[in-house]
């Protein structure tokens, strides 16, 4: 199984944007990037996921490098309700459903 | 839709006894799925389920059975509980297994094996 590599935690201010980096050097072809995030106490909750370009939704944006080695969650805004950790997940086809979890960014939000 | 939801939040066993975590999801969805997570750890997979009828081992499915009778219910069943099974549970479901689907998470089990 590809794996993923995240800094452990990262600091944000309120109101400011946050870049979330994930490394995925040995990515295949059709390897889909997922992103979810996990809140204090909750289940898990989907953010984006992309396979080649750039995709935005309501929550956040996700930049895929060229080479589609890396890739970069970007919250336009930070907010409180922001802080949690932050999973990075390659999905290979012969995988199906599985979601496979490493051990994620842990960002906090500072006012 | 209500979503994903797991019963119950709570349960404290005993060593040796068994007892069901259910989970139900009101959305139509093919694929359901168990994972625990142990403290500081990410989630791993437990067993999974591509439709009614059909179920399959994930990443660490011993102590645990699991059965797919209808599309909305996905019991997890715990024969005789250890405390090495002591963990957050999660149910999660989506509309097909295809990898470019997003899952829905329920808000988890806490079991405490003493």
């Amino acid at each position: 199984d590809a794996k993923t590599t995240q800094p452990n935690s990262m600091e944000s201010n309120e109101e400011e944007p946050v870049h979330l980096p994930c490394n995925h050097s040995t990515i295949s072809g059709t390897d889909y990037i997922h992103w979810y995030r996990q809140l204090p106490s909750q289940g898990p909750e989907y953010v984006i996921h992309g396979l080649t370009s750039n995709v935005n939704n309501r929550m956040a944006s996700l930049a895929i490098a060229e080479d589609r080695k890396s890739s970069t969650l970007i919250l336009h805004r930070a907010t409180l309700r922001d802080a949690a950790v932050y999973y990075c997940i390659l999905r290979a086809g012969y995988q199906g459903g599985k979601l496979i979890f490493g051990q994620g960014t842990e960002l906090s939000v500072k006012p | 839709n209500a979503g994903v939801t797991q019963t119950p939040k709570f349960q404290v066993l005993k060593t040796g006894q068994s007892m069901t975590l259910q989970c139900a999801q009101d959305m139509n969805h093919e694929y359901m799925s168990w994972y625990r997570q142990d403290p500081g750890m990410g989630l791993r997979l437990i067993h999974y389920s591509v439709g009614a009828g059909i179920t399959d081992q994930g990443e660490v499915p011993n102590g645990y059975n699991v059965s797919r009778s209808t599309t909305e219910d996905f019991p997890l069943r715990l024969l005789s509980a250890a405390p090495s099974q002591t963990s957050v549970y999660f149910c999660a479901s989506s509309p097909r297994a295809g990898h470019y689907n997003e899952q829905f998470f329920g808000p988890g089990t806490r079991l405490t094996v003493l």
